[in-house]
């Protein structure tokens, strides 16, 4: 089945940085990437997310880029707000099913 | 707003005592999923609903089932739930039309004493 792996495990960054965050996966054939935000106690809220037949989409301070020859997309976020502390998650999906990563942990510090 | 609602948000029950949890969507999708989190790790899907169609995932527990009685309610049912039970358990909701995209619910929590 597909394998997503995702670094770092914990980011923290000055507010007003950028955050970065990697993910590759394993099987060719997944086509659909989407990134999820999950705040403590809520469930994981989609922010973007980018299809196999495209490179790059951005939204506002948020953009994700895709290389499907390497199997690796990332998130990039831009102007980082204390807002912006939260789980993120990179997911691949394939057939019927996402495969998630570990998830990145984001603080942002004042 | 369309949404995807999920009760209890909190749930406490004993071990071995049944419990279910219930989810219910306003986007009309087809296929609605149930994932079980962890604490500081990702969701795990433990099966799917594609209209009526019930496909559980292979490493999921015969403790777990689901119903869903229609379109817009799906439910969970833990027949005798054990203290590595306890986790949050998010719903999911997609529309095959709509081109794969997965929108949770805010979980339940569920506590086992």
């Amino acid at each position: 089945g597909e394998n997503v792996e995702q670094h770092p495990s914990t980011l923290s960054v000055q507010e007003g940085d950028s955050a970065v965050i990697k993910c590759t996966y394993s099987d060719s054939a997944s086509n659909y990437f989407p990134w999820y935000k999950q705040e403590l106690g809520k469930g994981p809220q989609l922010i973007i997310d980018i299809r196999s037949n495209v490179g790059e989409k951005k939204d506002q301070r948020i953009a994700v880029t895709l290389n499907k020859t390497a199997k690796h997309f990332s998130l990039h976020i831009t102007e980082t707000q204390p807002e912006d502390s939260a789980v993120y998650f990179c997911a691949a999906f394939n057939d019927y099913k996402l495969s998630f990563g570990a998830g990145t942990t984001v603080t942002v510090r004042a | 707003d369309a949404m995807v609602i999920q009760n209890p948000r909190y749930q406490v029950t004993q071990f071995g005592k049944p419990v279910t949890l219930s989810c219910s969507q306003t986007l009309n999708h087809n296929v609605m999923y149930w994932y079980q989190q962890k604490s500081s790790q990702a969701p795990k899907l433990l099966f799917h609903y594609y209209d009526k169609d019930f496909n559980n995932e292979a490493d999921t527990p015969d403790n777990f089932q689901s119903r869903r009685p229609n379109t817009s309610f799906c439910f969970l049912d833990i027949r005798s739930p054990g203290l590595g039970d306890a986790a949050m358990y998010l719903c999911a909701t997609s529309s095959k039309a709509g081109g794969n995209e997965q929108f949770f619910g805010p979980g339940t929590r569920l506590t086992v004493l």
